[in-house]
């Protein structure tokens, strides 16, 4: 079955910088990831996501870029900003499987 | 309602008691996700609903947990004989569509179990 690997599981940046959070996928047949945002104490929220069609997406300071060859997926964000300091999580899902398979998380730290 | 609501949002038990969490889904979702998040860590998944087909239950920890839906409404996840290691946020989801990857799930505010 699928499995996903997030990494980094921690990363701190300075404000204003760029941060970027990388997962890898194991089935190729992988078409759909998804990130999420958890602040802490809240319910994950969808940010972004992307289509095996596509190889990148923005929206404004956030951007996935998918690797399909490679089968890994990143989310950049730029001109960081304290209120992007969250839980980010990746995720993959197949067209013959309604089930997203998770990655274990990165705790996103904006230092002032 | 606006979003996927769930209750109790807090709830505190004695070892050895049974509980039950409410799950009610975005209205019109067909499909009904139940995760569990222990502090700090990770999403594990415990139990789908996809319509009227059979659930798929392949993350259930324990024969402990067990969880109904009627249609495509409200869900009910109910955990016997609770035990320390339960404590965690239990987290329902909802989507839009059945059967298709690329559908965007939305979470609720989750239950807080402590186990005392």
């Amino acid at each position: 079955g699928e499995n996903v690997e997030q990494h980094p599981s921690t990363l701190s940046v300075q404000e204003g910088d760029s941060a970027v959070i990388k997962c890898t996928y194991s089935d190729s047949a992988s078409n759909y990831f998804p990130w999420y945002k958890q602040e802490l104490g809240k319910r994950p929220q969808l940010i972004i996501d992307i289509r095996s069609n596509v190889g990148e997406k923005k929206d404004q300071r956030i951007a996935v870029t998918l690797n399909k060859t490679a089968k890994h997926f990143s989310l950049h964000i730029t001109e960081t900003q304290p209120e992007d300091s969250a839980v980010y999580f990746c995720a993959a899902s197949t067209g013959s499987n309604y089930q997203l398979i998770w990655g274990a998380g990165t705790k996103l730290i904006i230092k002032p | 309602g606006a979003g996927v609501s769930q209750s109790p949002s807090n709830k505190v038990t004695e070892k050895g008691k049974d509980v039950e969490l409410r799950c009610d889904p975005i209205s019109g979702h067909t499909a009904l996700y139940w995760y569990r998040q222990r502090l700090g860590q990770g999403l594990e998944f415990l139990i789908y609903f996809q319509g009227n087909s059979a659930p798929d239950k392949s993350g259930l920890p324990s024969d402990r947990f067990s969880a109904e839906r009627t249609g495509e409404s409200v869900s009910t996840l109910t955990i016997q004989r609770t035990q320390q290691e339960d404590s965690a946020v239990y987290l329902c989801a909802s989507s839009p569509r059945t059967g298709t990857s690329g559908n965007t799930i939305y979470f609720g505010e989750g239950s807080w179990l402590t186990v005392v």
